[in-house]
């Protein structure tokens, strides 16, 4: 069966710092896709990125990277000098491709970021 | 474009009524989904749909009905209310499964008193 985990529920840092976020995923399918939103305050979701199971380059934009491990079934995120916008709910997700499936997106359950100045 | 678009925003229902959630997209988009989301908890699927006609249970859909009559419109229905269904709702829709980014709703936030 499909599921993410985010073991870290909560994380605080001081402005600047850089900081990770874990994402842990199963899935039985050879192609899937994983994604990672953000949910800022106001509520809203936000895409932040997509990546197929056949891609493994990491991924870099502006102050923000993705480290995607098969090997460990990993999809984690970095932000480097953090900036106290960055406060939000990063949420990581894993959708399978098979059409009979829907498409359905399965969440982890989030992991809310605090950024003091 | 609207995207997608859930009235209401805000509501408060008393134990054991009854009400719909809304839900119109207008990209054409086949594939339509409602997610709840709990603190702490993520988002889980409580329906889903691939297309006019065609709905399908996702992870927590007990006291909870739609229809899709319409490639446009995803309605939830909640039938009696019941405290554990305070959460916030979220509908989403995408163009085709697994790759495709999910457009979301603003959301909407639902006390059950």
């Amino acid at each position: 069966a499909q599921k993410v985990t985010q073991a870290q529920t909560e994380i605080s840092v001081v402005e600047k710092e850089d900081v990770t976020l874990d994402c842990v995923y199963e899935t039985r399918d050879t192609t899937y896709y994983l994604f990672w939103y953000k949910q800022p305050p106001s509520g809203e979701l936000v895409f932040l990125i997509r990546r197929n199971s056949f891609d493994e380059q990491n991924e870099i934009s502006g102050r923000y990277s993705w480290n995607f491990q098969k090997s460990t079934s990993s999809f984690n995120f970095t932000i480097t000098a953090s900036q106290v916008v960055d406060s939000a709910v990063y949420f990581c997700a894993l959708s399978e491709s098979l059409y009979n499936q829907g498409g359905k997106l399965i969440f982890g359950q989030g992991t809310e970021l605090s950024v003091k100045p | 474009n609207a995207g997608v678009t859930q009235t209401p925003k805000f509501r408060i229902l008393k134990i054991g009524q009854s009400m719909t959630l809304q839900c119109t997209q207008d990209m054409n988009h086949n594939y339509m989904y409602w997610y709840r989301q709990d603190p702490g908890m993520g988002l889980k699927l409580i329906y889903y749909s691939v297309g006019a006609g065609i709905t399908d249970k996702g992870e927590v859909p007990n006291g909870y009905n739609v229809s899709r009559s319409t490639t446009e419109d995803f309605p939830l229905r909640l039938e009696l209310a019941a405290p554990s269904q305070t959460s916030v709702y979220f509908c989403a829709s995408s163009f085709r499964p697994g790759a495709n980014v999910l457009t979301f709703g603003a959301g909407s936030r639902l006390t059950v008193l």
